[in-house]
């Protein structure tokens, strides 16, 4: 079955480490998402790649960093310069629509939650 | 520009009672809407969809939301609350093209009480 893989579920940084969240997907889809997600504000994007070896910054980019070298995959690095990391991440893809018009639908991984240790 | 409102961050209601649940948009080009659910730890999953096709779309587990233009609304609703439904939703709307960014609205608790 099509989906989006992340991993690890949990994952737990030493302070002034670098951290790589993995994103997969094999829904053959252009565009991917990474989004953090913290109690009482809802989803806020990171970054964004709609076709391989391309990525824009969302609104909160600072002290992250991706890669999108294949289409399949969307690794999301949290730097040492992230002050407050601790939060669920979730990555989505969507298919690369052409329509003005007309949205596609995300589809989302399971997330991970990282923690500050 | 574009921006979704959910208009409560919780609502609680009696299993077997009806649900609503409120969103409201705002957006330069005619829109496309989701909801989403989110259990806890999980990821998000479409309840349904609007794409300018019929403006009362239904979705998995008996949810169904109505498009309302002259309201800029899209409520989701239910006929009878079960004790799973108990979780956050999110109102999304999308602007198609090329780039296809998708705003949030801020979630909303659903409990279902006994």
């Amino acid at each position: 079955d099509g989906g989006i893989t992340q991993s690890p579920k949990y994952l737990f940084r030493k302070e002034g480490q670098n951290v790589t969240l993995s994103c997969e997907q094999n829904l053959n889809h252009d565009a991917m998402y990474w989004y953090r997600q913290d109690p009482g504000q809802g989803l806020r994007l990171i970054y964004y790649s709609q076709i391989v070896n391309d990525f824009q910054k969302g609104d909160i980019a600072e002290g992250y960093s991706v890669s999108r070298e294949k289409k399949e995959s969307f690794p999301l690095t949290v730097t040492s310069a992230q002050k407050n990391p601790t939060a669920f991440y979730l990555c989505a893809s969507t298919k690369r629509n052409t329509l003005r018009s007309e949205g596609t639908e995300a589809f989302f991984g399971q997330g991970t939650r990282l923690t500050v240790v | 520009a574009q921006s979704v409102t959910q208009l409560d961050s919780h609502v609680s209601v009696s299993e077997g009672t009806p649900v609503l649940l409120r969103c409201n948009y705002s957006s330069s080009y005619s829109p496309s809407l989701f909801w989403y659910v989110q259990h806890p730890n999980k990821g998000l999953q479409l309840l349904l969809k609007y794409t300018s096709a019929a403006t009362l779309v239904k979705g998995i587990n008996g949810f169904e939301a109505e498009f309302k233009k002259s309201e800029t609304s899209f409520h989701l609703t239910k006929p009878s609350a079960h004790m799973s439904d108990a979780a956050e939703y999110f109102c999304v709307g999308s602007i198609g093209g090329g780039g296809n960014k998708l705003t949030f609205g801020t979630g909303t608790q659903l409990k279902v009480e006994l």
